[in-house]
């Protein structure tokens, strides 16, 4: 089966660029996080959609960060413009929803902002 | 969950041994908790779960204890084995909700 598919894996860029993550969620899940994990602040939850409708953005850090989910099969999460302190790996996981709130990570995008 | 930082709490076992990893949640609406397990390069991996209606559950050699009064988690794992080694999250849902709260992690050493 297939799981959670974020590209790239890895992104290098420098501060100012617009970076673009992207992530497929399991098909048939209704619900689709992005998450933010560093050293210092571990695992945050940024945003969650349910049934592709953004839910909670509490969680996004500023202005510079959106996410969009324009069908049940695809989200991106920008940063425009990037800065070195978003430089973290984020993940994105999917949820069947109702009844079932486990949640299946992808393996994460690692970014680096120089 | 509480505060992270730069260095997660560590427990090293023996392998073949029982382990007991513990956490703490503060919300007293949390009706549903996760434990997840993330090796390094990896997403967090779901383990198992367990309602706030019940105060034990047990997976393939993995039991989750939940004690509401002291709001405490805690994830055992039976003859621990060196693919065991990883960060182990736990994390809490809120009033049957989806938004999820990660704990600060624990990592688990397995020596051979």
């Amino acid at each position: 089966d297939a799981g959670v598919i974020q590209s790239p894996r890895h992104e290098v860029t420098e501060m100012g660029q617009e970076v673009t993550l992207r992530c497929k969620p399991i098909s048939g899940h209704n619900s689709l996080f992005w998450y933010r994990q560093t050293m210092m602040r571990g695992l945050e939850l940024l945003i969650y959609f349910n049934n592709n409708v953004p839910i909670d953005d509490s969680g996004m850090p500023e202005d510079r960060f959106s996410a969009k989910m324009p069908n049940a099969s695809f989200s991106t999460l920008k940063i425009q413009p990037s800065e070195p302190r978003d430089s973290a790996v984020y993940f994105c996981a999917s949820s069947p929803g109702t009844g079932d709130r486990s949640q299946h990570f992808g393996d994460g995008t690692r970014l680096s902002i120089l | 969950g509480e505060s992270v930082g730069l260095h997660l709490p560590t427990l090293s076992v023996q392998e073949g041994d029982n382990s007991i990893i513990n956490c703490a949640y503060s919300n007293s609406a949390s009706d549903y908790f996760i434990w997840y397990k993330q090796e390094s390069g990896k997403g967090p991996q779901f383990i198992i779960d367990i309602r706030s209606n019940m105060d034990k559950r047990q997976g393939q050699r993995v039991t989750v204890l939940l004690n509401k009064t002291v709001k405490h988690l805690s994830l055992q794992i039976a003859a621990t084995q060196p693919g065991d080694s990883a960060v182990y999250f736990c994390a809490e849902n809120i009033n049957g909700g989806f938004k999820t709260i990660f704990g600060a992690g624990t990592r688990l050493f397995v020596k051979a």
